[in-house]
């Protein structure tokens, strides 16, 4: 059981490139989020899903894109990277409301 | 924006004191939900509690939440080497969108 696998887990892109922060669970989870974290600001939300085919903006989901086709798999996009997204992402998922979050290991995202 | 905020920032204990930081929120929250974070990992789910619950026990970990004020706090005891890591309380607004504080980083010195 791998619980939430995040892959790359490092990764330099120079801005104005493009690229997938892939994220899959093997739990059977529905919910499935994206959050970043930057220095002292905690985690901020970026995108969330509810289910296959259903997904709704975070706080600051700005330059991001998601889709989730499977209940397994659920990729950010960055479209246009930006020295801003310097961040570390994380993935998580839940059975549902009042469970705790999987959370992957994370992907440490550079933008030069 | 972020609804949780915890206090204090940082926190240093000698092992074997026991650990207490305190979260406040501004809405309405349907759970409660405290992580661990070693540096440098991902957050590790710890407790959830109910908006309907006061308290409630883990281990070595105590969690209370009182509504009329807001505000929750996590208990840890007898700590160890261990449960240095920071600490982020999440609150969940009915709506899956869970909100994360900027957390506190305890320290345990042997």
């Amino acid at each position: 059981n791998a619980g939430v696998t995040q892959t790359p887990k490092f990764q330099v892109l120079k801005t104005g490139q493009s690229m997938t922060l892939q994220c899959a669970q093997d739990m059977n989870h529905e919910y499935m989020s994206w959050y970043r974290q930057d220095p002292g600001m905690g985690l901020r939300l970026i995108h969330y899903s509810v289910g296959a085919g259903i997904t709704d903006q975070g706080e600051v989901p700005n330059g991001y894109n998601v889709s989730r086709s499977t209940t397994e798999d659920f990729p950010l996009r960055l479209l246009s990277a930006a020295p801003s997204q310097t961040s570390v992402y994380f993935c998580a998922s839940s059975a549902g409301l009042n469970y705790g979050y999987t959370f992957g290991s994370g992907t440490r995202l550079t933008v030069v | 924006s972020q609804q949780g905020e915890e206090d204090p920032q940082a926190l240093s204990i000698q092992e074997g004191e026991n650990a207490t930081m305190n979260c406040s929120y501004k809405t309405s929250i349907n759970n409660l939900q405290w992580y661990r974070q070693n540096s440098g990992r991902g957050l590790v789910h710890l407790i959830l509690i109910r908006s309907n619950e006061r308290e409630k026990h883990s281990g070595r970990l105590r969690v209370t939440l009182d509504t009329s004020k807001k505000s929750s706090s996590l208990l840890i005891t007898a700590s160890r080497a261990a449960d240095t890591a920071s600490y982020f309380c999440a609150t969940d607004p009915h709506d899956y969108k869970l909100s994360f504080g900027a957390g506190t980083t305890v320290t345990v010195r042997a």
